[in-house]
């Protein structure tokens, strides 16, 4: 079955440490998303590609990094300057263009910091 | 920028009873809309979306939701809730360059017996 897969569904990581949260799509889907989730605050997106080795910074890009080496694969790094890592992560997919308003989601890891 | 308001952060209701989960959208460009719902400690998952055409727009899950140009609105409504339609409900707007979206802050949907 097609679908996103992140990993790992849970990790806990020390202050001043990089944590690197795998997401991977076999949708041969173009466009791929990280979004943060907090409680009550929605989503918000932190980066986004549509296409390989091209991202763009979301609403709170800072403290993060993305690289886009192969279509299936999005890795987020949540760096040491990421003041409060501590979040539910969710990693999305579509197709591009007007298109992209079908997002597919995966089931997310939750970061807990120390 | 387009975003979107959903005015509850938490509705309780009886099963069986009706429901409508509020949305508000502001935007000066065409607009589309949608709805996603999350279980706990899942990902999201399309339930309708509104495009052009119809304003009544239905979706999975016997969820429906009504496009209202002139309030500026596009709430979620179930005639009759079940226990299962426990879960956080997000309404979302696609950004002008059709690329991205942007989620409301989300409604949580409690159904009691």
């Amino acid at each position: 079955d097609g679908g996103i897969t992140q990993s790992p569904k849970y990790l806990f990581r020390k202050e001043g440490q990089n944590v690197t949260l795998s997401c991977e799509q076999n949708l041969n889907h173009d466009a791929m998303y990280w979004y943060r989730q907090d409680p009550g605050q929605g989503l918000r997106l932190i980066y986004y590609s549509q296409i390989v080795n091209d991202f763009q910074k979301g609403d709170i890009a800072e403290g993060y990094s993305v690289s886009r080496e192969k279509k299936e694969s999005f890795p987020l790094t949540v760096t040491s300057a990421q003041k409060n890592p501590t979040a539910f992560y969710l990693c999305a997919s579509s197709i591009k263009g007007r298109g992209a308003n079908v997002l597919t989601f995966g089931a997310g890891s939750r970061l807990t910091v120390l | 920028a387009q975003s979107v308001t959903q005015l509850d952060s938490q509705v309780p209701v009886f099963e069986e009873a009706p429901v409508e989960l509020r949305c508000n959208y502001s935007s000066s460009v065409s607009v589309y809309l949608f709805w996603y719902v999350q279980y706990p400690n899942q990902g999201l998952q399309l339930l309708l979306k509104y495009l052009s055409g119809s304003t009544l727009v239905k979706g999975i899950n016997g969820f429906e939701a009504e496009f209202n140009k002139s309030q500026t609105s596009f709430h979620l409504r179930k005639p009759s809730v079940h226990i299962s339609d426990t879960a956080e409900y997000f309404c979302a707007t696609m950004n002008s360059g059709y690329s991205t979206l942007t989620f409301g802050k989300g409604t949580m949907l409690l159904v009691s017996p």
